[in-house]
C-alpha cells in the first residue's frame, strides 16, 4: 500500500541555520507532491507545490526538491526564525490526498 | 482573504450519541474534505465528496460516519454512535478542483471529546 514518511518526528535547529526536512513515499509515483505548515490547533496551511519534472522549487526563504529516483522530497528553511517552529507536513498519495506524519521543527534563539 | 469555517471549535458528547459537525467551504470550491488528526498523531483523510456524492473515503470513514451537504453552502460529517476512540480534533477542507497539484484549504478545525 502507499506509504508516506517524514523521517523525523521532531527537528530542534538555532536561529539562523537551514532546516531540512525529509519526506519519503513507497509504493507509487506521485506527479505532484505538496508541502505544509500546521501550527498547535489549527488546520494545515498550503506552502508550496512541486511536480514531478521539476528538480527543485523555491518560495522566498523556502526550497523543495523532489527526486522521483529515491522517491524523497526535501524541504528547506533558510535563515530560520523563531516564527517558523510549527509542524510540517507533505502531502501526496495517488489522488493527493495522504499526510505524512510530519515533522516538529523547533528553532531555537 | 476567504476561508473555510467550521463550528463548532468544540464539541463535548457521550458515547454512542450523535454528534454533526459544520463546515462552510470557499464559496467557488466545488470538492470538499473531512480529515481527522488524535491528538499527537498524524491527519488522516476520512472522505472527499464532490457533485453531492462521496468521492473517496477511507478505511476509517465506515458506516458510522456520513458526509452531507444539505443546502449550498454547508457541508456536514455526522457520527451516528461516537465512541471514545472518534475523539479528535476534525478539519474540513475544500478546493477549487480535483487535480493532483489542487491545494487544499483548510478550517481550524472542531476538537470532538467524547466521553
Amino acid at each position: 500500500s502507499q506509504k508516506i514518511e517524514q523521517n523525523s518526528e521532531a527537528l530542534n535547529i538555532q536561529e539562523g541555520k537551514t532546516a531540512t526536512l525529509t519526506c519519503n513515499y513507497t509504493n507509487y509515483s506521485p506527479a505532484y507532491l505538496q508541502w505544509y505548515r500546521q501550527d498547535p490547533g489549527r488546520g494545515p496551511v498550503f506552502l508550496l507545490l512541486i511536480r514531478e519534472n521539476e528538480k527543485e522549487k523555491r518560495k522566498e526563504r523556502l526550497k523543495v526538491t523532489f527526486d522521483t529516483t529515491l522517491k524523497q522530497s526535501l524541504f528547506h528553511i533558510t535563515a530560520s526564525q523563531p516564527a517558523d517552529s510549527a509542524t510540517y507536513l507533505c502531502k501526496t498519495g495517488a489522488n493527493n490526498l495522504f499526510f505524512g506524519t510530519g515533522t516538529r521543527l523547533t528553532v531555537i534563539p | 482573504e476567504p476561508e473555510v469555517t467550521q463550528t463548532p471549535s468544540h464539541q463535548v458528547t457521550q458515547m454512542g450519541q450523535e454528534v454533526i459537525l459544520r463546515c462552510v467551504p470557499i464559496s467557488n470550491h466545488l470538492y470538499f474534505y473531512w480529515y481527522r488528526q488524535i491528538l499527537g498523531q498524524k491527519v488522516e483523510f476520512l472522505v472527499s465528496f464532490y457533485n453531492n456524492e462521496i468521492s473517496e473515503k477511507s478505511e476509517i470513514f465506515d458506516d458510522q460516519f456520513s458526509v452531507e451537504r444539505p443546502d449550498g453552502s454547508n457541508f456536514t460529517l455526522k457520527i451516528r454512535s461516537t465512541k471514545l476512540e472518534d475523539s479528535a480534533m476534525y478539519f474540513c477542507a475544500s478546493s477549487e478542483d480535483r487535480a493532483a497539484n489542487e491545494k487544499l484549504f483548510f478550517g481550524s478545525g472542531t476538537q470532538l471529546s467524547v466521553l
